[in-house]
């Protein structure tokens, strides 16, 4: 069984779409995050949530808008999508929020948007 | 500001080699140093999280190590195989919360 898994695995759009990355987690973790992987491979934090409350919010464009349904989902809703939003996006899960730093997290496979 | 840095960015080695990926970080008051591993189209998988109090943490071919008076970090891995290649990245904490990456180092195991 998939630990975390993200849906679509590829997205290919079109400039000014909006499009939304879906991520479950069957860990039964409090903490779920959303990560930006760019063409330079830089993996940089965006937003973490625990038990559907909003804890991170990097400075992030507001077209990005996270939305936790239960604390097992974490969505990821982006509207009107520029050329610079193609990356890899992570969704990825932790036991503990107070302690999300400090211990193991555990990735999902990866979106890779491509915004045309 | 937590800034983490690795080097080589990239490294290619025989197989059944020895090596040593580097990371280095510039805040040393981290609670602990985590390397994963990144396969091609796919995720990250956690390899070992070494706690502020150790030194050193190992699991199968695998050891890394942490000098955090010097902001520094190493993962070695004996014997390399072509199952290796991969990129592999380190990360430390930043405050409680979230975790600050490197930009990884792509490393090619040649049978």
């Amino acid at each position: 069984d998939t630990a975390v898994s993200q849906t679509p695995k590829y997205l290919v759009t079109q400039m000014g779409n909006d499009k939304s990355i879906k991520c479950e987690q069957n860990l039964g973790h409090d903490t779920m995050y959303w990560y930006k992987q760019d063409s330079k491979k830089f993996l940089k934090i965006m937003f973490s949530y625990n038990n559907k409350e909003l804890i991170i919010n990097e400075t992030v464009p507001n077209r990005f808008s996270p939305k936790s349904p239960d604390k097992a989902h974490l969505n990821l809703h982006i509207n009107s999508l520029e050329l610079g939003d193609s990356a890899v996006y992570f969704c990825a899960s932790s036991q503990d929020q107070r302690r999300g730093g400090r211990e193991t997290q555990y990735f999902g496979p990866g979106t890779r948007l491509l915004v045309l | 500001k937590q800034e983490v840095t690795q080097i080589p960015a990239a490294l290619s080695v025989p197989e059944g080699e020895n090596l040593v990926l580097n990371c280095s970080f510039t805040d040393s008051a981290i609670y602990n140093l985590q390397w994963f591993r990144q396969d091609p189209g796919k995720g990250l998988t956690s390899l070992l999280l070494i706690q502020s109090s150790q030194r050193e943490q190992t699991s199968g071919r695998l050891n890394a190590s942490l000098d955090k008076s010097s902001g520094r970090s190493t993962l070695y891995i004996a014997a390399s195989q072509p199952g290796d290649s991969a990129t592999y990245l380190c990360a430390v904490p930043q405050g409680a919360q979230k975790l600050v990456f490197g930009q990884g180092t792509r490393l090619t195991i040649n049978p």
